[in-house]
């Protein structure tokens, strides 16, 4: 059975803290993907990764930051956190080279920053 | 111009009712695309690829027109459980759109 795991579903964090999300994968995918999700915006793509030590900005990477040390692993950080990072974050990771390649996706982490 | 849009809905339909959903892309480009489906407060899950020659599965039926760049959800005889947010997926670059809610009532 498939799995991405997210290491927090709800974090409370101080405005102007470091905070670390981290999203491992057990599939061996070599995509990995940051969204945060806010009510009527949908799915916003933060970074993703199309390979270890690789990352590429989304549409919105601003206050963020990525790291990908590892194929399983892709921690998202927020270098400052404020309040209007306060949102859902959601992980997925698929595989690469199939045209039809599925997506899988974490649990979400609720951030709320205070 | 986003590079997906939906229209957000709200869909409020009666049980057994078919609804249809589109979702409109830019990137010409693009060559596969999937529906999603959301509950409330999970996470999105794979409901179905979109072929180019369409695809169907039970009561779902997706569509893909490249002339016009959009594809199509389907939902007939509406269920219950069919009650959701339903996002589509342009793979090329894995953007999504912002989801359309449908609430199916009885």
């Amino acid at each position: 059975d498939v799995k991405v795991t997210q290491s927090s579903r709800y974090l409370v964090k101080r405005t102007g803290e470091k905070v670390f999300l981290e999203c491992v994968q057990d599939m061996d995918h070599e995509n990995m993907f940051w969204y945060r999700q806010d009510p009527g915006l949908g799915l916003r793509l933060i970074y993703f990764s199309y390979d270890v030590k690789m990352k590429e900005k989304g549409d919105i990477p601003e206050g963020y930051s990525v790291s990908r040390e590892k194929k399983e692993r892709f921690s998202l950080i927020l270098e400052s956190a404020s309040t209007n990072q306060t949102s859902m974050y959601l992980c997925a990771s698929r595989r690469t080279g199939l045209l039809y390649t599925e997506a899988f996706f974490g649990q979400g982490t609720r951030l709320t920053v205070v | 111009r986003k590079e997906v849009e939906q229209d957000p809905g709200p869909f409020n339909v009666p049980e057994g009712a078919t609804v249809a959903f589109n979702c409109t892309y830019s990137n010409s480009a693009s060559q596969s695309f999937f529906w999603y489906r959301q509950d409330c407060r999970k996470e999105p899950k794979l409901l179905m690829s979109v072929y180019s020659s369409g695809n169907e599965d039970g009561r779902f039926t997706a569509q893909l027109n490249r002339a016009s760049q959009y594809i199509s959800l389907l939902i007939r005889d509406s269920k219950l459980s069919d009650s959701a947010t339903y996002l589509c997926v342009v793979n090329i670059n894995m953007r999504f759109g912002a989801g359309t809610r449908l609430t199916v009532k009885p």
